[in-house]
């Protein structure tokens, strides 16, 4: 156990569904990162959030938006998904931002349909 | 992030130790380096960094070249559980970048 869970473990959802995953860390930890990790692909960071502000990266499609309430949990909510981002979502956390010591979830498969 | 180049493949005797060569010849003189591995169907996990000293913990050692160039983790004693890819970053910017890794196989 690396102190961050994750829920659902699995998804499956439609195209026109709305479905939030959700990540909980128990580290004390002050920074929360979503990663994607595609079948056959390196892993892919979606966004960082810390108490001080939301960085994200560009390329993440507005289909995909984070919360996070306080430090401990952080959501990130799904709506009009392709099949195309059907992968292994990761949740990882650590002391400030950027630091490279991360610990992660175990992460949600979700499947599109 | 300097850039760092991992074989894609090896595979180990499960007993015997398991070393996984990273190249990072690029490496900025304040570039720590560190080591994931993720477990198939699961999150990566940390398991050592190091700025030039060798280091230790309970899962590894991490050896690096004196000229920072390269660096090696080892596992003692591999055992069938320590299959998994293992990831060599470098850190520069602000976020980690995760490559392909090495995929070690560890067998009986």
């Amino acid at each position: 156990e690396t102190g961050v869970t994750q829920t659902p473990r699995h998804l499956v959802m439609g195209m026109t569904n709305k479905k939030s995953l959700k990540c909980e860390q128990h580290l004390g930890h002050n920074a929360m990162y979503w990663y994607k990790q595609s079948a056959k692909k390196p892993l892919e960071l979606m966004f960082v959030y810390s108490l001080e502000e939301r960085v994200e990266n560009n390329s993440v499609p507005s289909r995909f938006s984070p919360e996070c309430p306080n430090s401990s949990h952080l959501f990130l909510h799904l709506h009009t998904l392709q099949p195309e981002d059907s992968a292994l979502y990761l949740c990882a956390s650590s002391h400030g931002r950027g630091q490279y010591e991360q610990y992660f979830g175990p992460g949600t498969r979700l499947t599109v349909t | 992030d300097a850039k760092t180049t991992q074989p894609p493949s090896m595979d180990c005797a499960e007993g015997r130790a398991a070393n996984l060569p990273c190249n990072h010849s690029t490496i900025s003189g304040n570039e720590y380096v560190y080591w994931y591995r993720q477990i198939h169907s699961q999150g990566p996990q940390y398991i050592i960094h190091g700025l030039k000293n060798n280091e230790t913990n309970e899962m590894a050692s991490l050896i690096i070249t004196e000229d920072r160039k390269s660096s090696t983790l080892i596992l003692p004693h591999a055992t069938l559980r320590d299959t998994a890819v293992y990831y060599c970053i470098s850190r520069g910017s602000y976020i980690p970048t995760f490559g392909r890794g090495t995929s070690l196989i560890v067998h009986p």
